[in-house]
């Protein structure tokens, strides 16, 4: 098993819709949960960090954290063009693990 | 604020080389780690420091070896170069060890050939 599982995609959904996000992680005691956003031949961006159960909201992005499922995900309501990217999942106990990603392609 | 920052962007090597990768952190960030990224793939964890000493090691062999300077920044050195060391090296600091939010520079792209 993967420490950090994600749907590999590719994900499409046409511009001003939501776009949902998910990630499994194997080993309960992470403690902080990251998303970050890649675009085609640059590094990780950071778009959010959660770090309790339940939901975070910043702009248009929302992470959700459930730690008693392992589970984390990231929404991205009123798609953009411009957010057609490489979606990251990142978990952190000593050290940070990454997902492979998920491409999103939000169709105008 | 100046981001992370490393050097060289782009670097071609032949198998059987050394190579040496920068990176100097954000300021006030005490912690460096270093990534390999391949195509499709997400970046695989190699090394943290924090205040000059290792802190973390990901799965990688005793080619890859790395440090930290007292003014934090850091080196990454990959002796006896592989074909399959051709990657996007990247760098990331945080403002301490331990689950702090990391932010990476714009990596080292690494050719072997």
């Amino acid at each position: 098993q993967k420490e950090v599982e994600q749907n590999s995609g590719p994900l499409s959904v046409p511009e001003g819709a939501i776009a949902s996000l998910n990630c499994t992680y194997s080993d309960r005691v992470s403690q902080s949960f990251f998303w970050y956003r890649q675009y085609s031949g640059k590094s990780p961006e950071l778009i959010m960090s959660i770090y309790s159960n339940g939901d975070k909201e910043d702009g248009r992005f929302t992470a959700q954290l459930n730690k008693a499922s392992q589970y984390v995900s990231l929404l991205i309501r009123d798609s953009q063009p411009s957010d057609s990217a490489t979606y990251l999942c990142a978990v952190t106990k000593n050290d940070m693990r990454f997902g492979a990603g998920t491409r999103l392609t939000v169709k105008p | 604020d100046a981001g992370v920052t490393q050097s060289p962007t782009h670097l071609i090597k032949t198998r059987g080389q050394q190579v040496t990768l920068r990176c100097s952190p954000i300021s006030g960030h005490k912690s460096v780690s270093w990534y390999q990224q391949v195509l499709g793939q997400g970046p695989q964890f190699i090394f943290q420091y924090y205040e000059k000493e290792e802190r973390g090691r990901g799965n990688f062999p005793d080619r890859f070896s790395a440090r930290q300077f007292p003014n934090y920044s850091s080196e990454l050195n990959v002796n006896a170069l592989l074909l399959g060391d051709s990657a996007l090296y990247l760098c990331a600091s945080s403002l301490d060890k331990y689950n702090q939010p990391q932010h990476f520079g714009d990596g080292t792209r690494l050719s072997i050939l």
